[in-house]
């Protein structure tokens, strides 16, 4: 079974700053079948990016993942204020399928 | 328009069995390359994955859970059905089911239901 171990466990930042979000895997991910989702309180997960790179459909240009192999990364280029949530990876190339523990992206 | 809507009991005891039904709509389970996954989140907690079934009757089960979980599929009434034996109150979580979208969404959970909250007491 893959591990995926997220980092930092919470990302402290300002609206406008950039977040660099870290998602490592104990073995190579197949075809980089990495995704990243977004969880507001309350909510359901919604999709960002898949595929490790690809933004799912309406997800704005200032989200972008990227990474292969056992190393990935999301990028937030400037925070909005909707943007604060919870943050997780998940790995859908090999069975069983796993998430990370998530990264808590807060306001300073 | 995509939908998924989760539905089962809101309290079990421990040593039931728990199941839960996931109906679909905005999409076949019949489509090649669809899916739809069980994840579960406790109170505060992180997001597990717990089993998948795509449209080929292929299904996978999480390691940890593999020997309590059953996934199955009614094609014809767009649900699919996951049955968890044996609850305790750690299994107390959110329940979500979520499309796999094997061709816009490479394989990702692309749409998820609001999720249901079960909680395992006495």
């Amino acid at each position: 079974e893959i591990v995926l171990t997220q980092s930092p466990g919470t990302l402290s930042l300002s609206p406008g700053e950039r977040a660099t979000l870290s998602c490592r895997a104990s073995q190579s991910v197949s075809s980089s079948y990495l995704a990243w989702y977004q969880q507001k309180p309350g909510q359901a997960p919604r999709l960002l990016i898949y595929g490790a790179s690809s933004r799912a459909t309406g997800i704005p240009d200032r989200f972008s993942g990227s990474g292969s192999g056992t190393d990935f990364t999301l990028t937030i280029s400037r925070l909005e204020p909707e943007d604060f949530a919870v943050y997780y990876c998940q790995q859908y190339g090999s069975s069983p399928e796993t998430f990370g523990q998530g990264t808590k992206v807060e306001i300073k | 328009q995509v939908t998924l809507k989760e539905s089962g009991p809101v309290l079990v005891k421990p040593t039931e069995t728990l199941t839960l039904t996931c109906t679909v709509s905005g999409f076949s389970l019949s489509n090649a390359r669809m899916g739809v996954s069980w994840i579960r989140q406790p109170p505060g907690k992180a997001l597990e994955w717990l089993a998948h079934i795509f449209s080929n009757d292929e299904k996978s089960y999480s390691t940890s859970l593999k020997s309590r979980l059953t996934i199955s599929k009614d094609t014809s009434k767009s649900q699919v059905v996951l049955t968890m034996t044996n609850m305790d109150p750690v299994d107390t979580a959110t329940y979500y089911c979520a499309r796999i979208d094997g061709i816009g969404g490479g394989g990702a959970l692309t749409g998820w239901g609001q999720g249901t909250l079960v909680t395992v007491s006495s």
